[in-house]
């Protein structure tokens, strides 16, 4: 089953403007990830926060955890079109599971 | 260094057939884990080695399985394929595996089972 779950599912924006995507997971957690992927290839790894962190910064991208909703967004500032591509959350697997627990992905276009 | 590799790229199979499809580690990393992705079911995880010991499983049936070898390159079979089995297989690897390393994943291998 699903740990996390990310809304929306889909979303279209123009370049330039600023993409958030959430996503809520059931289970408590140690850390949460997300990653990207282009069209039908591997995973990149973008970002990685800790249960005892809140907010994180790398560059164009802000992510926040609020472990009391149990839910997690990803903000993407001053979209361009090469971050046209589906974004996952991942968490680890609850209970110790050792493994990483991916949502459904949000597939997210920019609009030239 | 290089990045984690996986071979081959494309693989057209058909039913009751059996198919291995394998993965080089990015150099030093010890864990290497499996991850299906099908537009229906998303990512689901298969497996997870670890120093040549399979470390975790996910909710797969037998036919799914796999091993690693003493350079950390792994490898998983499915034997029997069915249709369902028709999906991208990604590998990841990372230095200490689990939830807590980064994982740094391959191109994967798109099976078509026909």
């Amino acid at each position: 089953s699903q740990q996390g779950e990310e809304d929306p599912q889909a979303l279209s924006i123009q370049e330039g403007e600023n993409a958030t995507m959430n996503c809520s997971y059931k289970t408590s957690i140690n850390n949460l990830q997300w990653y990207r992927q282009n069209s039908g290839r591997g995973l990149v790894h973008l970002i990685l926060i800790r249960s005892n962190e809140r907010e994180k910064h790398s560059g164009r991208l802000r992510v926040t955890l609020d472990t009391s909703k149990k839910s997690s967004s990803l903000l993407i500032t001053a979209s361009r079109a090469a971050d046209t591509a589906s974004y996952f959350c991942a968490t680890d697997g609850g209970e110790g599971a050792q493994k990483l627990v991916f949502g459904q992905g949000t597939r997210l276009t920019i609009n030239p | 260094k290089a990045g984690v590799t996986q071979t081959p790229r494309y693989l057209i199979k058909t039913r009751g057939q059996q198919v291995t499809l394998s993965c080089s580690p990015i150099s030093g990393h010890r864990s290497v884990s499996w991850y299906q992705q099908t537009p229906g079911q998303g990512l689901q995880f298969l497996f997870e080695y670890f120093s040549e010991t399979q470390r975790n499983k996910g909710n797969f049936p037998g036919r799914f399985s796999g091993r690693q070898f003493s350079n950390s390159r792994s490898e998983m079979n499915v034997s029997t394929l069915e249709l369902g089995d028709s999906a991208l297989y990604l590998c990841a690897s990372s230095a200490r595996g689990g939830y807590t390393d980064t994982q740094y994943f391959g191109p994967g291998t798109r099976l078509t089972v026909l």
